[in-house]
């Protein structure tokens, strides 16, 4: 069964330090897309970035960093010199087959992150 | 990616009413997705809304609870019917775009508190 894992339930850091959130996951497909949102105070989800299960390539995006490494089944998410901006709800999610049109999405139970001034 | 808008964006509701959500995309979609997130919690989906048939409901999820409609293909309406306070939550409407590359995108939410 898919299982995604968010151990980390708040995390506290002070303005530019850098953060990494951990994502494990658990599935039995071989293709699988694994995801990251952001949920700022105002509740909507923002979509960050999607990985293909056959990419194992690391993205970097700005401040924004993820590792993807098949062998320990994580998707971890840096922030690099993070910003009070950055505080916000985290979760990571995964959804089985090459997004064909009722795949859905599992969610992890999300990372509170706080960034303090 | 694809504008949605929910309506309403928050409510406060008696015990015992029913309300009914709004989704809105600015584009024609397959799917839509209706997920529950409870106070603090994580994302649950609560059904897949295919336009002209009847929705596919999670485990734990009834159509008599929540009954949805997918009248076209921008459009779909979540109704939360005999609620409780248990039902307090955000209710997100969203959708994958015709891509079909595996993200979706979310409205705002509607925040439901039920006393």
């Amino acid at each position: 069964a898919q299982k995604v894992t968010q151990a980390q339930t708040e995390i506290s850091v002070v303005e530019k330090e850098d953060v990494t959130l951990d994502c494990v996951y658990e599935t039995r497909d071989t293709t699988y897309y694994l995801f990251w949102y952001k949920q700022p105070p105002s509740g909507e989800l923002v979509f960050l970035i999607r990985r293909n299960s056959f990419d194992e390539q690391n993205e970097i995006s700005g401040r924004y960093s993820w590792n993807f490494q098949k062998s320990t089944s994580s998707f971890n998410f840096t922030i690099t010199a993070s910003q009070v901006v950055d505080s916000a709800v985290y979760f990571c999610a995964l959804s089985e087959g090459y997004g064909g049109a009722t795949n859905k999405l599992i969610f992890g139970t999300g990372t509170l992150l706080a960034v303090q001034p | 990616s694809a504008v949605i808008s929910q309506k309403p964006s928050r409510d406060i509701c008696q015990r015992g009413t029913s309300l009914t959500i709004q989704c809105q995309v600015d584009s024609q979609v397959t799917m839509m997705f209706w997920y529950r997130q409870q106070p603090g919690q994580s994302l649950t989906l609560i059904a897949t809304a295919n336009q002209g048939s009847e929705a596919t409901y999670e485990s734990g999820f009834v159509i008599d609870k929540f009954p949805i409609s997918r009248p076209n293909l921008t459009f779909s309406t979540l109704t939360v019917s005999n609620m409780s306070p248990e039902d307090s939550s955000i209710y997100l409407c969203s959708v994958r775009t015709s891509g079909n590359t595996g993200e979706l995108f979310f409205g705002e939410g509607s925040r439901l508190t039920v006393l």
